[in-house]
């Protein structure tokens, strides 16, 4: 079954310092993986997505994120925190349509960002 | 510009009354989405649409209905027999269903029931 895990429900950092937000999947056959950050009380906003290529995927705001076959894994990351970047991330995982699967979104519980002054 | 608008933002209900949510997108997107977003729980698929007149249900697509009579609209009603309607909800659409496209979402709308 598809799925994906975020073994963080919070992280803190301080601004300037880099971040990463965790995100493993499990998935038949290559995965599309995504990467969305919401803002209280607002819709989803899509950062960056991998699909095939270059491992190392760069995205909207600075952010970024490192595809790793070997350990199914798609960390974010930024190389320097803003406290405007403080918010709920939700890393996602697409299965790649075929006879059995239409190719679904499957979202990741949610990881709160806090990046402090 | 073009985007996702959902209406209401904030919607209060009473038990035992339906509510319908509105979802309109000018994207020219084949596919649409309903989620539901609980604290914690991350986004739960209720219902999605790949094509005009088609939709499927999702995993937790009980208590709720959708029609898509229009591409452009994909409305979703929160029936009196969901057992637990608060929460907020997100639309959202892709050009395609299964591709290689991101979801756009719009702004949610919060429902409470009193």
């Amino acid at each position: 079954a598809q799925s994906v895990a975020q073994p963080e429900d919070q992280v803190n950092v301080a601004e300037g310092n880099p971040l990463t937000v965790k995100c493993t999947y499990s998935v038949s056959g290559n995965p599309y993986l995504f990467w969305y950050v919401q803002y209280p009380n607002r819709g989803l906003q899509f950062l960056l997505k991998y699909i095939t290529g270059d491992n190392l995927v760069k995205g909207s705001y600075g952010f970024e994120a490192e595809f790793n076959k070997s350990q199914t894994s798609f960390h974010l990351k930024k190389p320097s925190a803003l406290v405007s970047d403080s918010a709920l991330y939700f890393c996602a995982v697409r299965d790649i349509p075929s006879r059995s699967t239409l190719g679904r979104l499957y979202f990741g519980r949610g990881t709160q960002l806090t990046v402090w002054p | 510009d073009g985007g996702i608008t959902q209406s209401p933002k904030y919607l209060f209900r009473k038990e035992g009354q339906n509510v319908t949510l509105s979802c309109e997108q000018n994207l020219n997107h084949d596919a649409m989405y309903w989620y539901r977003q609980d604290p914690g729980q991350g986004l739960r698929l209720i219902y999605y649409s790949q094509i005009v007149n088609d939709f499927q249900k999702g995993d937790i697509a009980e208590g709720y209905s959708v029609s898509r009579e229009k591409k452009e609209s994909f409305p979703l009603t929160v029936t009196s027999a969901q057992k637990n309607p608060t929460a907020f909800y997100l639309c959202a659409s892709s050009i395609v269903s299964g591709g290689t496209g991101e979801l756009f979402f719009g702004e949610g709308s919060r429902l409470t029931v009193l």
